[in-house]
């Protein structure tokens, strides 16, 4: 019973360096979503997919791209790395009342 | 986008008191969910609890209850016997029926429970 797996749980990038975080469910949801957290601000939302084949920008898009590869899958890339982007990223997925969340990647851009 | 305002950065509670945390939201919408999270240092986002916009009683998990006042879009979380585990960042969040139905969350409170 894994339901959302996210990884790498930790990175360190270099500036302008690219790279992508995995996110997979295994619980047959439609919609899933990726967010930051960054102290004092909460989390927020960065993209979504509502379904298989379809993404929606979020609050904070800029400097990332996603790809729903299938109906598990939801991958969040960063293309070139800026310390601006130093966060927790967490994937989630949902039912309709309730929401699922991986375990986060804290990533850090030097 | 809906705001989701948390007023209250950090608060504290005495192990076995009763401590209530606020959030207040802004919509126009009728239909909604409203949730708490619960966020211990091992970040993991815990659902602590649920209340749907339609109903009007208060959801209540055990020692976790909410005060929900649709009309001053006021939604509380009581946490009664306080106990060390209970020491989190807590969120306050809404979820919209549109906008693909994200999570809109608060900054967050603090919670530090002492003994």
């Amino acid at each position: 019973n894994a339901g959302v797996t996210q990884t790498p749980k930790f990175q360190v990038l270099k500036t302008g360096q690219s790279m992508t975080l995995q996110c997979a469910q295994d619980m047959n949801h439609n919609s899933m979503y990726w967010y930051r957290q960054d102290p004092g601000m909460g989390l927020r939302l960065i993209y979504y997919s509502a379904s298989e084949g379809t993404t929606d920008k979020g609050e904070v898009p800029n400097g990332y791209n996603v790809s729903r590869l299938n109906k598990r899958e939801f991958s969040l890339r960063l293309e070139s790395a800026a310390p601006s982007q130093t966060s927790v990223y967490f994937c989630a997925s949902y039912l309709v009342a309730e929401a699922f969340f991986g375990q986060g990647t804290r990533l850090t851009v030097v | 986008a809906q705001t989701v305002t948390q007023s209250q950065p950090e608060m504290s509670v005495q192990e076995a008191e009763t401590v209530t945390l606020s959030c207040t939201y802004d919509t126009s919408e009728s239909d909604y969910y409203l949730f708490w999270y619960k966020q211990p240092p091992s970040r993991q986002m815990i659902l602590v609890i649920r209340q749907e916009a339609y109903k009007q009683q208060n959801a209540t998990e055990n020692r976790f209850s909410v005060n929900f006042q649709k009309a001053a879009k006021s939604f509380s979380l009581k946490i009664s016997d306080s106990q060390l585990g209970d020491a989190a960042m807590y969120f306050c969040a809404y979820r919209s029926f549109n906008s693909g139905y994200a999570l809109n969350f608060g900054k967050g409170t603090s919670l530090l429970v002492t003994p």
